[in-house]
């Protein structure tokens, strides 16, 4: 079976600092991981997505996120928060052979304050 | 490209009514997919559809039906509404290519009120 945690529900930082999100998971095969981002009343936008071709991978908006084996960890993170960033975040995990085995995160919310 | 689309943007339903929530993709996608988002529970696969006339149920189906007559289209039916399914409905769609590092693009949602 596959899962992933949020380690956060609530997340708040001042703007200008950096921004740590994370996201463990649990899978017996290798797996796919997503970042989605999704602002108020807006649906699910892709910051970022592993696809093994290197453990740090860059997404939009500065948002970057290393995959850690040896942890079966997949943080996202950002040197330095803008206001626009507050939103909440998804990590996504995704069965490697088939499409239903798709699992979300329960979310974690981002603030950001002035 | 609209992307993926999806009507009504709200809708507010006595328990009991039935009705359809539309999502139509342009993007020539194989995969589609519905999800409703509960707070504190990140999103719920109720229905997917690996291509047009083939469904299948994902975590949470019941009380709800989909049909895939063509690829653009996957409609979501509530057969008999229930205040239990006040939620926030997504519509999703992806690629279907060799490995599985294909994203799903998703719609705007459908906030579903049940009275």
């Amino acid at each position: 079976a596959q899962s992933v945690t949020q380690l956060d529900s609530h997340v708040s930082v001042s703007e200008g600092t950096p921004v740590l999100l994370r996201c463990n998971y649990s899978s017996s095969y290798s797996p796919s991981l997503f970042w989605y981002v999704q602002h108020p009343n807006k649906g699910l936008q892709l910051l970022l997505k592993y696809t093994s071709a290197a453990t740090l991978v860059k997404g939009i908006n500065g948002f970057e996120a290393e995959f850690k084996k040896s942890e079966t960890s997949f943080h996202l993170t950002k040197p330095s928060a803008h206001m626009s960033d507050a939103a909440e975040y998804f990590c996504v995990v995704r069965y490697s052979g088939g499409y239903q085995k798709v699992t979300f995160g329960t979310g974690t919310k981002l603030q950001v304050i002035p | 490209n609209a992307g993926v689309t999806q009507t009504p943007k709200f809708q507010v339903l006595k328990t009991g009514q039935s009705m359809t929530l539309q999502c139509a993709q342009d993007m020539n996608h194989e995969y589609m997919s519905w999800y409703r988002q509960d707070p504190g529970m990140g999103l719920r696969l109720i229905h997917y559809s690996v291509g047009a006339g083939i469904t299948d149920q994902g975590e949470v189906p019941n009380g709800y039906n989909v049909s895939r007559s063509t690829t653009e289209d996957f409609p979501l039916r509530l057969l008999s509404a229930a205040p239990s399914q006040t939620s926030v409905y997504f519509c999703a769609s992806s690629r279907r290519l060799a490995g599985d590092y294909n994203e799903q693009f998703f719609g705007p949602g459908t906030r579903l009120t049940v009275l």
